[in-house]
């Protein structure tokens, strides 16, 4: 089964500390994003990377740290710099080739809880 | 990326066809419309593309008049599974990021 697995779904931490959300994708895709997104919100995209050891800063990549080790993997840690962290955290995947890299695919999303 | 504007919310009931328009008044030549659909607490899933006139799969027909500021996304027969929010985004291909809205909270009731 092809797809993009996030976890855990649902991860609540203390303020201050660090913490690290997974996603894996099996569908051989180039690009890899991380967006959050809060209450009655939309998305809005904190990272992205269209290649192995590469990445860009989206629109609000203050307080969050990436990397892409492997074409499969894009983890994004939260830190305690992040002054609110609190958020559905949803990762994504496209293959940019041709228009299909409009077309990205997410996974379930972690709802992170920092109190 | 060209800015989109689109009904903050939609009522319809079961059975009916819904037809959702967006606004793109500033589309460029090289741009494509898309289409998502969200449902409460999971990630956002492509529903549809095009560039002109109309394009249909087996979930939904987008329907792009020639000059391409406007598209319409319609739902045939709408369930109540098909409650959720709906995204439209204008773009060209080669842009390495999307843009998300509020979209389309579309409300389906028995």
């Amino acid at each position: 089964d092809g797809g993009i697995t996030q976890s855990p779904k649902y991860l609540f931490r203390k303020e201050g500390q660090n913490v690290t959300l997974s996603c894996e994708q099996n569908l051989n895709h180039d690009a890899m994003y991380w967006y959050r997104q809060d209450p009655g919100q939309g998305l809005r995209l904190i990272y992205y990377s269209q290649i192995v050891n590469d990445f860009q800063k989206g629109d609000i990549a203050e307080g969050y740290s990436v990397s892409r080790e492997k074409k499969e993997s894009f983890p994004l840690t939260v830190t305690s710099a992040q002054k609110n962290p609190t958020a559905f955290y949803l990762c994504a995947s496209s293959p940019r080739r041709d228009r299909r890299a409009y077309e990205q695919y997410f996974g379930p999303g972690t709802r992170l809880t920092v109190t | 990326l060209a800015k989109t504007t689109q009904p903050i919310s939609m009522d319809s009931y079961e059975g009916q066809e819904v037809n959702i328009t967006c606004s793109h008044n500033n589309i460029a030549t090289n741009d494509y419309i898309t289409w998502y659909q969200q449902f409460p607490s999971q990630g956002p899933r492509f529903i549809i593309q095009g560039y002109k006139t109309k394009v249909t799969n087996e979930v939904a027909s987008l329907f792009i008049p020639a000059d391409r500021k406007s598209s319409t996304l319609s739902l045939p027969r709408v369930s109540l599974s098909d409650t959720a929010v709906y995204y439209c985004l204008v773009g060209d291909s080669g842009y390495s990021t999307l843009t998300f809205g509020k979209g389309t909270m579309l409300l389906v009731s028995p």
